[in-house]
């Protein structure tokens, strides 16, 4: 069974702070997704990571996949309230690059105070 | 609004009754997928569709859960003689055969929140 563990699974910090959310397996993945998803609705596509190595940015989000593939980090600059959610990374199966189901971690609740 | 839809968006119902879900992807995408997901983790897949053909079930879909696509568009998920074990958010996500869907780049309903008494 490929498991993705991500850490921490809580974290509850002040708007401005930056903060870094980790997700870690023993597999490789052909690709990893990172989620956000508010209570009481589905998870929302953040971004994809394909290549080891690759770095993406999404305004204060920077997303980076490891060099082997097999984990993965978010990393926050100067969170807003705004940014409070459950974060989720979803990996791909490897061999598969098409139609195969993701394995998603446990979440991270972040909640940022204003 | 051209995203997946879910409904009902709630369910609450007794131990032992049937229930029936459904999902509409998104117009062009070919593959559709169910997920469950309970508080506190994350969704677990159940199962996925090509157009109208179930390729794949995980062990945790048991008999008494079965998912029909009959024409390759919507999509439902029954669950027989339900189970207090089966509350849960069902999640159904949808992605197309190409583009963003090389990397299984899936996008999700609101769910349906099953509350098993």
């Amino acid at each position: 069974t490929q498991l993705l563990e991500q850490s921490p699974q809580f974290l509850s910090i002040q708007e401005g702070e930056n903060l870094t959310v980790y997700c870690n397996s023993s597999s490789v993945f052909s690709s990893l997704q990172w989620y956000r998803q508010e209570p009481g609705e589905g998870p929302v596509l953040l971004v994809t990571v394909v290549t080891g190595g690759e770095v993406k940015k999404l305004k204060r989000l920077t997303f980076q996949f490891g060099d082997a593939r097999k984990d993965s980090s978010l990393h926050i600059t100067a969170a807003q309230p705004g940014d409070t959610g459950l974060y989720l990374c979803a990996g791909a199966h490897p061999g598969e690059t098409s139609g195969s189901r993701l394995t998603f971690g446990e979440g991270t609740q972040l909640t940022v105070n204003p | 609004d051209t995203g997946v839809s879910q409904n009902p968006r709630h369910k609450i119902t007794k131990r032992g009754q049937n229930v029936t879900f459904r999902c509409d992807p998104i117009s062009e995408h070919n593959r559709l997928y169910w997920y469950r997901q309970t508080l506190g983790q994350g969704p677990e897949f159940l199962t996925y569709f090509q157009n109208e053909a179930q390729l794949e079930k995980s062990r945790l879909l048991s008999d008494r859960f079965s998912a029909e696509r009959p024409k390759g568009s919507f999509s439902t998920l029954e669950i027989q003689r339900t189970e207090q074990g089966d509350s849960a958010m069902y999640l159904c996500a949808s992605s197309p055969l190409t583009g963003q869907g090389f990397h299984n780049e899936q996008f999700f309903g609101p769910g349906t929140r099953l509350t098993v008494l």
